[in-house]
């Protein structure tokens, strides 16, 4: 199994472009999100989804978009990209809903940077 | 407003001793807390996690401790190994519907020889 799969590794976009970042799974996990890691902040949750046709906001979610039509993927798109927006960028997926006995599996990442 | 903070950006410690992160919530709705581990250019793992109706819970050389009423959970790694170095986040979640995860900012952990 592949696990949790982002593309691209590494992205550069010039403030105003848009972009989408990618995710899929390949483990029929029901639950998916993203994430933003910054330097001092942690990881914070930008959007989830609990199924395929269903998406909710987390902490931070001005500026993007998601969709869930299918269980495997799950993109992030960034409408009008903003130098506030660079980051590291986090997919992870887990089994359940529910988070109890099942944990969260993250994919390696995409470097963003907004010039 | 952190609900999950981790105080100590950096610890330091010697191979063979015990490593010791810290990690306190303001959220009292919070009743299952978990920990990750990342390398460098590697997404986090998941390594430990602990419901509310517990103290403490054992996972070989890692152990992690609830103290509800201080909102306060700590992990300790006995002995500390070189290959610990790495970020460690803790997370928690209220459970409910969507039951989402928060994380803390990280402890970068170095063991050294």
């Amino acid at each position: 199994n592949a696990g949790v799969t982002q593309t691209p590794k590494f992205q550069v976009l010039k403030t105003g472009q848009s972009m989408t970042l990618q995710c899929a799974q390949d483990m029929n996990h029901e639950y998916m999100s993203w994430y933003r890691q910054d330097p001092g902040m942690g990881l914070r949750l930008i959007h989830y989804s609990v199924g395929a046709g269903i998406t909710d906001q987390g902490e931070v979610p001005n500026g993007y978009n998601v969709s869930r039509s299918t269980t495997e993927d799950f993109p992030l798109r960034l409408l009008s990209a903003a130098p506030s927006q660079t980051s590291v960028y986090f997919c992870a997926s887990r089994r359940n809903r529910q988070g109890r006995d099942s944990p969260l599996h993250f994919g390696n990442g995409t470097r963003l940077t907004v010039t | 407003d952190q609900q999950v903070k981790q105080n100590s950006p950096s610890l330091s410690v010697q191979e063979g001793r015990i490593s010791i992160l810290n990690c306190d919530y303001t959220n009292s709705m919070f009743d299952y807390f978990l920990w990750y581990k990342k390398y460098p250019a590697e997404g986090p793992t998941f390594l430990i996690s602990i419901s509310s109706i517990k103290d403490k819970n054992e996972d070989g050389r890692f152990t992690v401790f609830l103290n509800k009423s201080a909102k306060h959970l700590s992990l300790h790694i006995v002995p500390s190994q070189p290959g610990d170095s790495a970020v460690y986040f803790c997370a928690a979640s209220s459970g409910g519907n969507t039951d989402k995860l928060i994380f803390g900012t990280g402890t970068r952990l170095q063991v050294f020889p």
